[in-house]
């Protein structure tokens, strides 16, 4: 079965500090691939998808992420974190089947400090 | 602009009784999604539908109904017997098809308390 691991409840980083935030998964083959942000109260906007092509996917708001097949991992990155970056971010994969549904991890949640 | 709108964003109920989450999108997506979400366990399926009059249930649909009657609504019904009605409730939306046509469009939840 499909599933998604964030091995890390919450990260606290300095702003202007990089980031990185962890997502593993399990899956049969080269799986859909997503990573959400939100806001405390909100529903989740999407930073970025991978489905196939180049490892390296940008996204929105400066975050990028890296499919890395060899060790079934999806991290995410950002350079340099803004104070506006903390929220809780969740990593999902999806089946290419035609139910659409995502599988999520349990959420990573990120403080910043001044 | 289009989006999804989920009312109301905060319900209170009682214990025993049922209670209707509404969601409606002008997405013009065809399929709808109704996600449980509790603190450390991330997001959990209840229950998704692609077409109208027809829908599936997910991992976590003991408890709970929904209705597929209009293209633009999927209401969640939770009901006395789910017996940790207390979440956060958010619905979403895609283009029906795989995850590939359309990532999920989420609305802004609503938090359900039952005392």
């Amino acid at each position: 079965a499909q599933s998604v691991t964030q091995p890390d409840i919450h990260i606290t980083v300095s702003e202007g500090a990089s980031l990185e935030l962890r997502c593993n998964y399990s899956y049969g083959a080269t799986p859909y691939l997503f990573w959400y942000v939100q806001s405390p109260g909100q529903g989740l906007q999407l930073l970025l998808k991978y489905f196939s092509g180049d490892t390296l996917v940008q996204g929105i708001k400066g975050f990028e992420a890296e499919f890395k097949r060899s060790q079934s991992s999806f991290n995410l990155r950002k350079p340099s974190v803004h104070w506006s970056d903390a929220a809780e971010y969740f990593c999902a994969v999806g089946a290419p089947d035609d139910t659409g549904k995502l599988i999520f991890g349990q959420g990573t949640t990120l403080q910043v400090k001044p | 602009d289009g989006g999804i709108t989920q009312s109301p964003k905060y319900l209170f109920r009682k214990e025993g009784q049922n209670v209707t989450l509404s969601c409606e999108q002008n997405l013009n997506h065809d399929a709808m999604y109704w996600y449980r979400q509790d603190p450390g366990q991330g997001l959990r399926l209840i229950y998704y539908s692609q077409i109208v009059n027809d829908f599936q249930k997910g991992d976590i649909a003991e408890g709970y109904s929904v209705s597929r009657e209009k293209k633009e609504s999927f209401p969640l019904t939770v009901t006395s017997a789910q017996k940790n009605p207390t979440a956060f409730y958010l619905c979403a939306s895609s283009i029906a098809g795989t995850v590939g046509n359309s990532p999920l469009h989420f609305g802004n939840g609503t938090r359900l308390t039952v005392t």
